[in-house]
This record gives C-alpha cells, sequence and structure tokens, in this order.
C-alpha cells in the first residue's frame, strides 16, 4: 500500500535558522512526488514536482529534493511568514487517476 | 485564471440533515477531485472527475456520500444523514493534462461542523 511518513511532526525555528523537513515513501510506481504549503484555514499551495531521483526544484527560500525512498524540503534562513504546515504527497502510476495521496505534514513555526 | 472556489466556506448542521457543497475548478480544467481532511491530518482522497465522468471512489465513500459534474464544469458533494465523524474540511482541487507539472490546485475548502 502507498504511504507517506513526514518527519518531524512539528518543528520550530529561529528566524534564519536552516533547518529540513523530510518525506518518506513508498509507492508500487511514482509518477510525482508534491510538496504543498498550507495556512491554518486554507486550502493546500502548490509549491514543487518532483519526477526522479537526484531532481532538484528552488523557490526563493525552499529547496526539494529527492531520493528514491524520501524527499527533503531544505529552508534556509527562515522567515516569520514561512510559518505553515509543509504536506508532501505521491502519486503512483497505478489506477485511472492521478490522486494525490499525503502525509500528516509537518508544522513549521519561525519565531522572529 | 480565478482559481478554485468552494461554496459555502462554513456549515454547520444538525445530525442527521443532508448537506451539499459546490465546487468551481478553473476553467478548462478537466480533471476535479474531492479531498477529505481533520485536524492535524492530510487531506485525504475521496473522489475523482475526468469532465462529468466520475472514474474512481474511495472506500472513504460510503453510501450517504454523493458526488457530481453534470456538465463537465462545476461539481457537488453532498452528504445524506450526517453524522458527528463526517465534521472537516472539504476541499475540492482541479488539475489539466496540459500542465507540466501535474499539480493540483486546491480551494479554499468547506468547513463541515455536524452537532
Amino acid at each position: 500500500e502507498d504511504q507517506v511518513t513526514q518527519s518531524p511532526e512539528a518543528l520550530r525555528l529561529q528566524e534564519g535558522e536552516s533547518s529540513s523537513l523530510n518525506c518518506s515513501y513508498t509507492v508500487s510506481g511514482l509518477r510525482g512526488l508534491f510538496w504543498y504549503r498550507q495556512d491554518p484555514g486554507k486550502g493546500p499551495e502548490f509549491l514543487f514536482t518532483l519526477y526522479s531521483a537526484g531532481e532538484e526544484k528552488e523557490k526563493e527560500r525552499l529547496k526539494a529534493t529527492l531520493t528514491k525512498k524520501e524527499s527533503f524540503l531544505h529552508i534556509t534562513a527562515p522567515k516569520p511568514e514561512d510559518s505553515a504546515t509543509y504536506l508532501c504527497a505521491v502519486q503512483n502510476y497505478g489506477g485511472a487517476t492521478n490522486k494525490l495521496i499525503f502525509g500528516t505534514g509537518t508544522l513549521l513555526a519561525v519565531q522572529p | 485564471d480565478t482559481g478554485v472556489s468552494q461554496d459555502p466556506r462554513h456549515k454547520i448542521t444538525k445530525r442527521g440533515q443532508n448537506v451539499t457543497f459546490r465546487c468551481d475548478p478553473i476553467s478548462e480544467h478537466n480533471r476535479l477531485y474531492w479531498y477529505r481532511q481533520t485536524l492535524g491530518q492530510g487531506p485525504e482522497f475521496l473522489t475523482y472527475f475526468q469532465n462529468e465522468a466520475q472514474l474512481e471512489k474511495s472506500r472513504l465513500l460510503s453510501d450517504r456520500f454523493s458526488a457530481e459534474r453534470p456538465k463537465g464544469s462545476f461539481s457537488t458533494l453532498e452528504i445524506q444523514r450526517t453524522e458527528q465523524g463526517d465534521s472537516a474540511m472539504y476541499l475540492c482541487a482541479s488539475s489539466t493534462r496540459r500542465s507540466s507539472y501535474n499539480e493540483q490546485f486546491f480551494g479554499p475548502g468547506t468547513r463541515l461542523t455536524v452537532l
């Protein structure tokens, strides 16, 4: 069964303190791995899609990387506005849909 | 591109009542998804439409749930005889095959509270 596990569940950083979030996955055939950001009471906001091991994507202070078993979301010199829940999701090649299978997320709090 | 919209944003109902939610996807997005999210969890897939055809339903979608997308544009999700366990955020997302990133765009969600 396809599964996504995110760690840590929660992370508190000081402004400027870089860190990484982990997403471990098991999937029968990876079509894509997705990172989303979710603010309280809102829908997830798309950040990145990664397709193959070794791939990297960057956006402002965020950089996502992918291996055959896990993905990392690196946050460099975070600011308080980066505080949110970060969700990881996978798509597999099986079935008739492109449904996303999500992890439970990492709640990031960046203190000034 | 006005984004995915959902209505209502909040719904409070009593146990046993029926509720209906609406989702308007991004125009020209032929793929539409419904997810459910409870506190502290990631979204869970409920059902998928390609144009007007419902191609997959999750085991989470009991007989009390029904979804439609009559003309391949907007979609509705109805819950009959609501139960307290139905309390959750219901999220709609849309996508298109033409996107190179294959991403799904989510709406703001409908927060359902069953008393």
